[in-house]
């Protein structure tokens, strides 16, 4: 498949473990931030999202953390399986923009 | 199935041979965008289109050319391609803004 990048940090877990993938953001007029997923061969895929309203949003086994006072964003993956072993990037929407702005990715690999 | 469908998946040209790389959507999105990925440098934008007739340059426009004739298509025109255009490209779409994109599975191409 498709390398997205050669030199990505790098999240090594035993499955079953709960992951943490964290992502600083660079502009504080960003209102609405995004979690991809990126398996080896394919497009990114829609994780989970959250407004700059929010501190916090859960989905089936992920949970976004937004700290908007240091720019940082989270991504908590609970029992991580070896499903989960893909890039996963972060992207933030500046207020009244008409793009997304993505981070550089961290792989995660899970361990079995 | 909604989905977002990129042709050519794979494509190896020679500099200055003019090239289209097409997307369609058949979700009846009204934003779509094409990216380009590379080692260490993640998701840039190079195009994007808010409605039929109405596409802006995203980050990365020089090199390229897009249009929307139509809702469903948004092709990525290289007019005269160069050895620095080799790279992932991802077409991406989304209801009516850059939120929540879903992205297309990427095209290859390598430009020699």
């Amino acid at each position: 498949g498709e390398s997205v990048g050669l030199h990505l940090p790098t999240l090594s877990v035993q499955e079953g473990d709960n992951s943490i993938i964290n992502c600083a953001y660079s502009n504080s007029a960003s209102d609405y931030f995004i979690w991809y997923k990126q398996e080896s061969g394919k497009g990114p895929q829609f994780i989970i999202d959250i407004r700059s309203n929010m501190d916090k949003r859960q989905g089936q086994r992920v949970t976004v953390l937004l700290n908007k006072t240091v720019k940082h964003l989270s991504l908590q993956i609970a029992a991580t399986q070896p499903g989960d072993s893909a890039v996963y990037f972060c992207a933030e929407n500046p207020r009244g923009g008409y793009k997304l702005i993505f981070g550089s990715g961290t792989r995660l690999l899970v361990r079995p | 199935e909604a989905q977002v469908t990129q042709n050519p998946r794979y494509l190896i040209t020679v500099t200055g041979k003019k090239l289209t790389v097409t997307c369609s959507q058949n979700m009846n999105h009204e934003y779509m965008s094409w990216y380009r990925q590379d080692p260490g440098l993640g998701l840039r934008q190079i195009y994007y289109s808010m409605n039929v007739e109405v596409t802006d340059k995203g980050d990365v426009p020089e090199g390229y050319k897009v249009s929307r004739k139509e809702k469903r298509n948004f092709p990525l025109i290289l007019e005269s391609p160069s050895p620095n255009q080799t790279s992932l490209y991802f077409c991406a779409s989304s209801l009516n803004s850059p939120e929540t994109q879903y992205f297309g599975p990427g095209t290859r191409l390598l430009v020699l």
